[in-house]
C-alpha cells in the first residue's frame, strides 16, 4: 500500500527566503504525482503535476521535482512571500486508473 | 473553484439523521470525488464516479452512499449519521486519468458536517 510522506508537519520561514517542501513515497512505481495548496478553510488547489516519465514542473516561483527511484519529490519555492502561507499537500497516483493516495500536508507560515 | 458548488457548506445534524451533501460541476468533467479530511488522517476518499450511474468505493466507504444521475450532479449521503462522520468533505472533478494534464484534480469549497 502506497504510503506519503511529508515532513516537517510546519515550517516557519522570513520572506524572501527560497524554501523546499519535501514529499516521499514508499512505491516508486508511480503514474504521476500532484502538488496541491490549501489556504484556510477552502479547498485544494492543484499547483503542478508531474508525469512519472517528467523530472520537474515549473510554474512562476514554484518549481517541482521528482525522483521516483528514491521515493522523493521536492517543491522548491522561489523568493517567498506572505502570500504563500498556506498548507502545501502532494498526493501520489500508482496507476492510471487508480486513485491518489495524499500526504498529511506541511503548514508554511512566511514572516513578513 | 473551478465551476464547483458544494451544499450545504455547513450542517449541524443529529445522531441517526440522514444527511445528503450535494456537489455541483458547471465544467462537464467526467469523474467526481466525495473525499474528508480529518486532523491525523489528511484527506481519504470515500466514493467516486466516472460517468452517469458509474460509482465506485474509495477507502472509507462505510456508512456512506452515492449517487450520480446527471453529470454534472453527484450526491452524498450518509444513511445514519454518527458521531465518527464529523468531517470536511470535499467534492472534486477531473477530466481524465488517461494522463493528459486534465488529470488535474479541482477541488470544491467543502462543507463542515458536525454530528451531534
Amino acid at each position: 500500500k502506497q504510503e506519503v510522506t511529508q515532513i516537517p508537519a510546519a515550517l516557519s520561514v522570513p520572506e524572501g527566503e527560497n524554501l523546499v517542501l519535501n514529499c516521499s513515497f514508499t512505491d516508486s512505481a508511480i503514474y504521476n504525482l500532484q502538488w496541491f495548496r490549501q489556504d484556510p478553510g477552502k479547498g485544494l488547489t492543484s499547483l503542478l503535476l508531474i508525469q512519472s516519465s517528467q523530472r520537474e514542473q515549473t510554474s512562476g516561483r514554484l518549481n517541482a521535482s521528482l525522483d521516483k527511484s528514491s521515493g522523493r519529490s521536492t517543491l522548491y519555492i522561489a523568493a517567498s512571500q506572505p502570500g504563500d502561507s498556506a498548507t502545501y499537500l502532494c498526493a501520489v497516483k500508482c496507476g492510471a486508473n487508480s486513485k491518489l493516495t495524499f500526504g498529511k500536508g506541511i503548514t508554511l507560515s512566511v514572516r513578513p | 473553484d473551478a465551476g464547483i458548488t458544494q451544499s450545504p457548506r455547513h450542517k449541524v445534524t443529529e445522531t441517526g439523521t440522514p444527511v445528503t451533501l450535494r456537489c455541483h460541476q458547471t465544467e462537464n468533467h467526467r469523474y467526481m470525488y466525495w473525499y474528508r479530511q480529518d486532523p491525523g488522517h489528511g484527506l481519504r476518499l470515500i466514493h467516486y464516479s466516472y460517468g452517469v450511474k458509474d460509482t465506485d468505493k474509495g477507502e472509507v466507504s462505510d456508512g456512506y452512499s452515492v449517487s450520480r444521475s446527471k453529470t454534472e450532479d453527484f450526491l452524498l449521503t450518509l444513511e445514519s449519521a454518527t458521531s465518527s462522520q464529523t468531517s470536511v468533505y470535499f467534492c472534486a472533478i477531473s477530466d481524465s486519468t488517461g494522463g493528459t494534464t486534465n488529470e488535474k484534480l479541482f477541488f470544491g469549497s467543502g462543507t463542515q458536517l458536525s454530528v451531534l
